[in-house]
């Protein structure tokens, strides 16, 4: 398996855009999570699936954020419209029940908004 | 709510020197402890585990161990190299994971 891939790696767009990011976890799993890094903050957990449904969307931080996971092999985070404090690395991580939260991490995207 | 507390970095070491970074966790129940490790430009890579009380996890010379009593998982190293350099997170995972804030290491040769 290729391990979870994201796209795009780098993301550079203005304020009021629209962005989307995806993810395409490992084949099996069943839970996807989706992280934001920065510097202030840290790793946070914006939301996570299970079986493409969403559990807990409690750290999305408002509704211009919306992640949807349509099949098991893909899932968007998208923010609407964008704002410079969006600008974060962003993660996508899956995993299964049965590996104790052993999770795998796709390599980031990096979102700039100016 | 569960959490996760480590300490705050940067933590700047000699080559060879003693490694500790200190990792304590709140939950109601038993989660799974972790130690994750991100280098530069990438994800985080899974560096070791413990699933429950008095586990220990190893790799690559690190170990840490699944102190209950203490709600602990302190990572350790004996004798660093500057390839090891990198950001480490503790986590725990339940019916969800968990990180703590990262701790970034530096050795020096």
């Amino acid at each position: 398996d290729a391990g979870v891939i994201q796209s795009p790696r780098h993301e550079v767009t203005e304020m009021g855009q629209e962005v989307t990011l995806r993810c395409k976890p490992i084949s099996g799993h069943d839970y996807l999570f989706w992280y934001r890094q920065t510097m202030m903050r840290g790793l946070e957990l914006l939301i996570y699936f299970n079986n493409n449904v969403p559990i807990d969307d409690s750290g999305m931080p408002e509704d211009r954020f919306s992640a949807k996971m349509p099949n098991a092999s893909f899932s968007t985070l998208k923010i609407q419209p964008s704002e410079p404090r969006d600008s974060a690395v962003y993660f996508c991580a899956s995993t299964n029940w049965g590996s104790t939260f052993e999770a795998f991490f796709g390599q980031g995207t990096r979102l700039t908004v100016v | 709510g569960n959490s996760v507390t480590q300490m705050e970095g940067p933590v700047t070491l000699s080559e060879e020197a003693f490694l500790t970074i200190n990792c304590t966790y709140t939950a109601t129940g038993y989660p799974s402890l972790f130690w994750y490790v991100q280098y530069p430009g990438e994800g985080l890579q899974l560096l070791l585990k413990a699933t429950k009380a008095d586990d220990k996890g190893s790799n690559k010379g690190f170990e840490a161990t699944y102190r209950k009593e203490t709600t602990s998982f302190h990572l350790e190293k004996g004798s660093v190299q500057v390839s090891d350099s990198a950001v480490y997170f503790c986590a725990q995972g339940t019916d969800k994971l968990i990180f703590g804030t990262g701790t970034r290491l530096q050795v020096f040769p």
